[in-house]
């Protein structure tokens, strides 16, 4: 169980083009997701947190109208990278939180965006 | 900055050989946890050793954690070449909230 989908695992666009990078528990209701981003051979920054039905809580020095996060359900966060630029191209990946003390995180397999 | 600093950066060791590693944190900790990461993909969780916990296993998977020093140890026994992955420590400062991750630790198991 406790299973997270990310979707699309990877995707190339162009400089300037936004794009919707979408994370779904798949069998629990996750009331807290978090996203995460990732460069080559580093650890994970936590860029925000996303709780259903109110706004994401981002981490300083992300820019919150860069990297839109809508968390519409239980079930459903999207984070939006808008008007991407090179500078942007990492890894993207995304944890769900079940709503149990204690409870570890449950991982997207993550979104390789390139842009050129 | 990183709460966790793992240690070491790297590891490269033969099939059958135990690995371990090491990860330090620096303020109060609810629970501390052990993530694998294969390349390219999501991280999966390992273990999950509480405040209170000094010792866990599963498996091949031996962690301790000392919170006088503010350290756990990963121990892999019997290593096999599919455990070739990179190890995360996370530490939460209190239930259900968000991890900080160290900055890992990438094993190379030769078969």
């Amino acid at each position: 169980g406790a299973v997270v989908s990310q979707h699309p695992s990877w995707v190339i666009c162009k400089s300037g083009t936004s794009v919707k990078i979408e994370c779904r528990s798949l069998d629990f209701q996750a009331t807290t997701m978090f996203w995460y981003r990732q460069f080559p051979k580093q650890s994970l920054m936590l860029m925000a947190t996303s709780n259903e039905g109110s706004k994401a809580t981002y981490e300083q020095g992300v820019e919150k109208d860069k990297f839109l996060i809508n968390h519409a359900s239980l079930t459903l966060s999207t984070l939006t990278v808008t008007s991407a630029h090179p500078e942007d191209s990492s890894f993207y990946i995304c944890s769900a939180l079940t709503d149990r003390g204690n409870s570890p995180l449950h991982f997207g397999n993550g979104t390789r965006l390139t842009v050129t | 900055s990183q709460q966790g600093e793992e240690d070491p950066q790297a590891l490269s060791i033969q099939e059958g050989e135990n690995a371990t590693m090491n990860c330090s944190y620096k303020t109060s900790i609810n629970n501390l946890q052990w993530y694998r990461q294969n390349s390219g993909r999501g991280l999966v969780h390992l273990i999950l050793i509480r405040s209170n916990e000094r010792e866990k296993h599963s498996g091949r998977l031996r962690v301790t954690l000392d919170t006088s020093k503010k350290s756990s140890s990963l121990l892999i026994t019997a290593s096999r070449a599919a455990d070739t992955a990179s190890y995360f420590c996370a530490t939460g400062k209190a239930a259900g909230n968000k991890l900080t991750f160290g900055g890992g630790t990438r094993v190379l198991v030769k078969p």
